[in-house]
């Protein structure tokens, strides 16, 4: 198993549209999550990090359940520039060990 | 303007040779990072540092070698031992951990 897990998509929804998805992770230790985007051919950029009250930024919204190991974002009122590859990253507390997902994939249609 | 700087863009040689890859920071970053992205994959860790002249192998470590001489440097070299050399290779840095920021990645295509 995966320490860290995304459905790979595609998801492919209508513009406006609010759309979904989880990450979940393996290893309780976890300390820290993040939400990174990457466009095609090009690096990632940070999104959103992920606080365990859950955090909003605009249209984003990331949360992080513990119990059941796995953070979730959530985009609003999705745009078409919002098309992309969505990384989620998990850091350990020993603070070298950082693991990516293997990214689950967005597209927004007109 | 702060940020991550890796050269080249692209890069092409012929199977057998080493390659060297450049990234610089001036994020004033202790820790960097270097990443391997094959298509449709996730990023793969190759080599990291959190200080000046340490660092430690990641998941794929084989076939490539760092230094870090420098705070602001952290060189990658594909050596000939590497298999399958082409790929997209990201540099990364930050504070060990926090979160990351990345170069612009340099394409490296091996025939």
């Amino acid at each position: 198993r995966k320490e860290v897990e995304q459905d790979p998509g595609p998801f492919n929804v209508p513009e406006g549209a609010t759309v979904a998805f989880n990450c979940t992770y393996s290893n309780s230790a976890s300390q820290s999550f993040f939400w990174y985007r990457q466009d095609c051919r090009k690096e990632p950029k940070l999104l959103m990090s992920v606080y365990s009250s859950g955090n909003e930024d605009g249209r984003f919204t990331a949360q992080l359940n513990r119990a059941s190991q796995y953070i979730s974002l959530l985009i609003r009122d999705s745009k078409l520039s919002d098309s992309a590859t969505y990384l989620c990253v998990v850091l350990y507390s020993s603070a070298s060990k950082i693991i990516f997902g293997s990214g689950t994939r967005l597209s927004i249609r007109p | 303007d702060g940020g991550i700087t890796q050269s080249p863009k692209y890069l092409f040689r012929k199977e057998g040779q080493n390659v060297t890859l450049s990234c610089e920071q001036n994020l004033n970053h202790d820790a960097m990072y270097w990443y391997r992205q094959d298509p449709g994959q996730g990023l793969r860790l190759i080599y990291y540092s959190q200080i000046v002249n340490d660092f430690q192998k990641g998941d794929i470590a084989e076939g490539y070698s760092v230094s870090r001489e420098k705070k602001e440097s952290f060189p990658l070299t594909v050596t000939s031992a590497q298999k399958n050399p082409t790929a997209f290779y990201l540099c990364a840095s930050g504070a060990p951990g926090y979160e990351q920021y990345f170069g612009p990645g340099t394409r490296l295509t091996v025939t």
